[in-house]
């Protein structure tokens, strides 16, 4: 089944303690993005990529480290999270550009103390 | 001023009336317009894609655009339960972003 995957899909951690979210695609997409989700604010874009080894800041990359190794993962990093990056996000890809449509992931709701 | 706005709601329809939501956007050279629906608790999903001026009818779902007046719309013709979700109208200003509306929240009420 064509799908993105995100984990953990729910994480409460403490402020200053690093973690990791996964996501993961296997429609062999060259585009993935990463975006959270607050309330009133809508989707705002974190981060994405263009193809392995290719990334770029999107409106709301404060906070945030992306990679992109292999070309079915993007794992979005979090080296120090803040109250303020409570929030749910989302990993999304897409064949080509972000005018294709996006597959999103089921979302991995963060909630940081 | 955001990049792209739209009336937060909530909206409440009969079932079987026509729900219109609109879309305004601020950066001119935007050429791909989507509406994605995200019902509660799940992930945003394509409805519409619209990339010309004028309208585009799939199924019940009819989008609207008009570049001159910089705004896209949704209209959802005989509304049913399963259409209450929250609708996101997405601008994509260049070929790597995608800049998104706070949603529309739509109740179609039986």
């Amino acid at each position: 089944e064509a799908q993105v995957t995100q984990n953990p899909r729910y994480l409460i951690t403490v402020t200053g303690k690093k973690l990791t979210v996964t996501c993961s695609q296997n429609m062999n997409h060259e585009y993935m993005s990463w975006y959270r989700q607050d309330p009133g604010l809508g989707l705002r874009q974190i981060y994405y990529s263009m193809n392995v080894e290719v990334t770029d800041k999107g409106d709301v990359p404060e906070g945030y480290k992306v990679s992109r190794k292999e070309k079915r993962n993007f794992p979005l990093i979090l080296e120090s999270p803040s109250p303020n990056q409570t929030s749910l996000y989302f990993c999304a890809s897409s064949p080509g550009l972000a005018r294709d449509e996006q597959f999103f992931g089921p979302g991995t709701r963060l909630t940081v103390l | 001023q955001k990049e792209v706005e739209q009336n937060s709601g909530p909206l409440s329809v009969p079932e079987g009336a026509i729900a219109s939501l609109n879309c305004t956007y601020s950066d001119r050279v935007s050429q791909s317009f989507f509406w994605y629906r995200q019902y509660s608790g799940k992930s945003p999903e394509l409805i519409m894609s619209i990339y010309s001026n004028g309208d585009k009818e799939d199924g019940r779902f009819t989008a609207q655009l008009n570049k001159a007046s910089q705004y896209v719309s949704l209209l959802i013709r005989d509304s049913q339960p399963s259409d209450s979700a929250t609708y996101l109208c997405a601008v994509n200003p260049n070929d790597y972003k995608l800049s998104f509306g706070a949603g529309t929240t739509v109740t179609v009420r039986a």
